[in-house]
């Protein structure tokens, strides 16, 4: 399966704590995004790379989260001192050259703050 | 700012009619994209249509077409022979032809009945 894959599926940590996750696109994309889903809304846009170089930020993407995308491959995001707000669905999209308003979504993570 | 907006909360058909389900866009670009994505139940989103602003010509996927009226921004999506696999949330979402940023309406949920 050659999709935009994501690990972990489900993450349940306690409040103040820090968890990572991590994205791996479709080979051949080199522009990757990430966006939070609430339960019953549509995602929102929290942070986009072209290869290694992260392009745009959103504003709900706060101090306590980072995201890297160090070779240009695969990207991680972190959540530091979590939040049950944090308590989200996670999703990760990728898209190529040959057609770029084309992204192709992940299976997404599943984070639950308690 | 763009916004989305889906005034439909959720759907209800029987299988092999016709449905229809709304979206409106506000903004004040010339150059946009304007999608259609499904995310059936536990499962990933899935793109099912694409519309380029400056096309005329209303976008065609099998069953799946769009009536885009760029004037009234308004952006609907017609699914024809409906079939059970098409019980869904159904996202429709735009981008601005200068960032690759998606911007979601709220979604509608489609049940499609036996």
């Amino acid at each position: 399966d050659t999709g935009v894959s994501q690990d972990p599926r489900h993450k349940i940590t306690k409040r103040g704590q820090n968890v990572t996750f991590r994205c791996d696109p479709i080979s051949e994309h080199n522009r990757l995004y990430w966006y939070r889903q609430t339960l019953g809304q549509g995602p929102e846009f929290l942070t986009y790379f072209q290869n290694e170089a992260q392009l745009e930020k959103s504003r709900l993407l706060s101090d306590r989260f980072s995201a890297e995308r160090p070779k240009g491959s695969f990207s991680t995001l972190e959540i530091q001192r979590t939040e049950q707000g944090d308590s989200a669905m996670y999703l990760c999209a990728s898209s190529g050259d040959r057609e770029r308003s084309e992204q192709y979504f992940g299976p997404g993570t599943r984070l639950t703050v308690t | 700012a763009q916004t989305v907006t889906q005034s439909q909360p959720e759907m209800s058909v029987q299988e092999a009619e016709t449905v229809t389900l709304s979206c409106t866009y506000d903004t004040s670009e010339s150059n946009y994209y304007l999608f259609w994505y499904k995310q059936p139940p536990s499962r990933q989103m899935i793109l099912v249509i694409r519309q380029e602003a400056y096309k005329q010509q209303n976008a065609t996927e099998n069953r799946f077409s769009v009536n885009f009226q760029k004037a009234a921004k308004s952006f609907s999506l017609k699914i024809s022979d409906s079939q059970l696999g098409d019980t869904a949330m159904y996202f429709c979402a735009f981008m601005k032809d200068s960032n690759y940023q998606l911007i979601w309406g709220a979604g509608t949920k489609l049940i499609i009945k036996p």
